[in-house]
C-alpha cells in the first residue's frame, strides 16, 4: 500500500463543474503540498497546508489531520485546468528539510 | 512569492558527454535542495537531498558518481550528468525548501541521443 493514494486517478469533467480531488495519508506528516503539472510542463506549487483550508481563485484545499485526509476543490473548472494534480506529503517533522512523498497524481481533463 | 529557476529548460547531449543542469533560488536563501527525475506518466522520483556546503545525500539506487550534485551556496545548485547515456533522458525537477515549504523548478528536460 502506497503511503500517499490520491483518487481518482483519473477525472474527465465538462467545464463549469465542480471538482473534488482526494489524497489519503498513513504516516505522520509537517505538511501536505498539492502541485499542479501541466503536459511537458514543470511543477507548480499550488497549496502547502499543516492544518485547515486554504483558497486561491478557484481552487481551495482543505486538511484534516486526525483523518490523515486533504482534498483539492476546483470551482468552475475551465479547460485550463487541465492537467496532472499531485498530493505530496512531507514526512515527519523537520520542516523544509523533509523529504517529499508523492502521491501518483489525479489527471483531470476538463471538456469545454 | 519564491521563485526556482533552472537552466537550461531543455538540452539535447551526445552519448558518452556530460551535462550540468543549475537550479537557483531567485529571491530567498533555500536550507536544502533537491533533485527529482520523473519518467514519461509517472511521479517524480526523488534522486537526492542537498544542503549548502555539504555532500547531497543520494537515495537508494541513484549513482552518485555519475549524478554529481554540488550545492556551493545558499542560492545555487547543480546536478551534472556525467558520460550520459540515452537512458538517462528524462525531465529534471529541483526544490527549493525554505521553512515548512518546498518551492519547485519549472525542470529540465533532457536528451541524449
Amino acid at each position: 500500500k502506497n503511503e500517499v493514494e490520491q483518487s481518482p486517478q483519473n477525472l474527465t469533467a465538462q467545464e463549469g463543474e465542480f471538482i473534488t480531488i482526494n489524497c489519503s495519508y498513513s504516516v505522520g506528516i509537517s505538511a501536505l503540498h498539492w502541485l499542479q503539472q501541466h503536459p511537458g510542463g514543470g511543477i507548480v506549487s499550488l497549496f502547502m497546508l499543516s492544518s485547515g483550508k486554504k483558497k486561491h481563485g478557484r481552487l481551495i484545499a482543505t486538511i484534516n489531520i486526525q483523518e490523515k485526509h486533504s482534498s483539492l476543490h476546483i470551482t468552475a473548472s475551465h479547460p485550463r485546468d487541465s492537467a496532472v494534480y499531485i498530493c505530496a506529503v512531507s514526512e515527519g517533522y523537520g520542516g523544509a528539510t523533509n523529504k517529499l512523498i508523492f502521491g501518483t497524481g489525479t489527471l483531470l481533463a476538463v471538456q469545454p | 512569492g519564491a521563485v526556482v529557476s533552472q537552466h537550461p529548460s531543455w538540452v539535447i547531449c551526445k552519448s558518452g558527454t556530460s551535462v550540468k543542469i543549475e537550479c537557483r533560488s531567485l529571491d530567498f536563501q533555500a536550507t536544502t535542495m533537491f533533485w527529482y527525475r520523473q519518467f514519461p506518466k509517472q511521479s517524480l522520483m526523488l534522486m537526492a537531498t542537498s544542503n549548502e556546503g555539504s555532500k547531497a545525500t543520494y537515495e537508494q539506487g541513484v549513482e552518485k558518481d555519475k549524478f554529481l550534485i554540488n550545492h556551493a551556496s545558499l542560492t545555487l545548485s547543480t546536478l551534472t550528468v556525467t558520460s550520459a547515456h540515452p537512458e538517462d533522458s528524462s525531465f529534471y525537477i529541483c526544490s527549493a525548501g525554505m521553512f515548512y515549504e518546498q518551492y519547485f523548478g519549472p525542470g529540465t528536460r533532457l536528451t541524449v541521443t
